[in-house]
């Protein structure tokens, strides 16, 4: 059964605190991408990458950052936490996109105090 | 691919019900839409993928419709179940890496 899977399911920081979220996937897709999701709006893409090393700014990339060393692992790196960056974080890797769609992480629900 | 509107925002319907939402988007740099079925405390699930004007597709009791030259898609599940309530995503694609997602529709079935 092929898989993302995010470390965290819930996570509580504070404001000021570098957060780190992991994804992890076992597909061998060369394609990541972080997702925030907020009440009433459709998934909002972060960061995506399309290879290892590489990675490229979606739509709300302020505040973030990301890591992709190794084909299956993709972090996501909030380097100064604030309150307006708690969400709900989701994880998702594609071979072809518009062809496969994504596979998705079960997502991390981040609350910064 | 800039506007996606998914109407209703919520729905609420007895089991057995029929219903169907709708995905609406502009018909311009259209590639594929994808429908995602998204659980309460699981992983958003891919529902269908559909890329040709008036494709129609199906997975036990739920269905999906396209055009793509006037710009929706119709989900459609007959007869609710409890176990269908969920969120349901419909995100067009316009080519490389470009998905947009509607903010969703959420149903709920009451037994």
């Amino acid at each position: 059964d092929v898989k993302v899977t995010q470390s965290s399911r819930y996570l509580v920081k504070r404001t000021g605190e570098k957060v780190f979220l992991e994804c992890v996937q076992d597909m061998d897709h060369e394609n990541m991408f972080w997702y925030r999701q907020d009440p009433g709006l459709g998934l909002r893409l972060i960061y995506f990458s399309y290879d290892v090393k590489m990675k490229e700014k979606g739509d709300i990339p302020e505040g973030y950052s990301v890591s992709r060393e190794k084909k299956e692992r993709f972090s996501l790196i909030l380097e100064s936490a604030s309150t307006n960056q708690t969400s709900m974080y989701l994880c998702a890797s594609s071979l072809v996109l518009g062809d496969y769609g994504y596979t998705f992480g079960s997502g991390t629900r981040l609350t910064v105090v | 691919i800039l506007n996606v509107e998914q109407s209703p925002q919520s729905l609420h319907v007895q089991e057995g019900d029929s219903t169907n939402f709708t995905c609406s988007f502009p018909s311009s740099n259209f590639y594929a839409l994808h429908w995602y079925r998204w659980e309460t405390a699981k992983s958003p699930e891919a529902l269908f993928v559909m890329t040709l004007n008036g494709d129609e597709k199906k997975k036990g009791r739920i269905s999906a419709t396209l055009n793509t030259k006037e710009g929706y898609s119709y989900l459609y599940i007959k007869g609710s179940q409890p176990e269908d309530s969920a969120t349901y995503l419909c995100a067009p694609h316009g080519g490389g890496f470009k998905t947009i997602f509607g903010a969703g529709t959420r149903l709920f079935v009451k037994a």
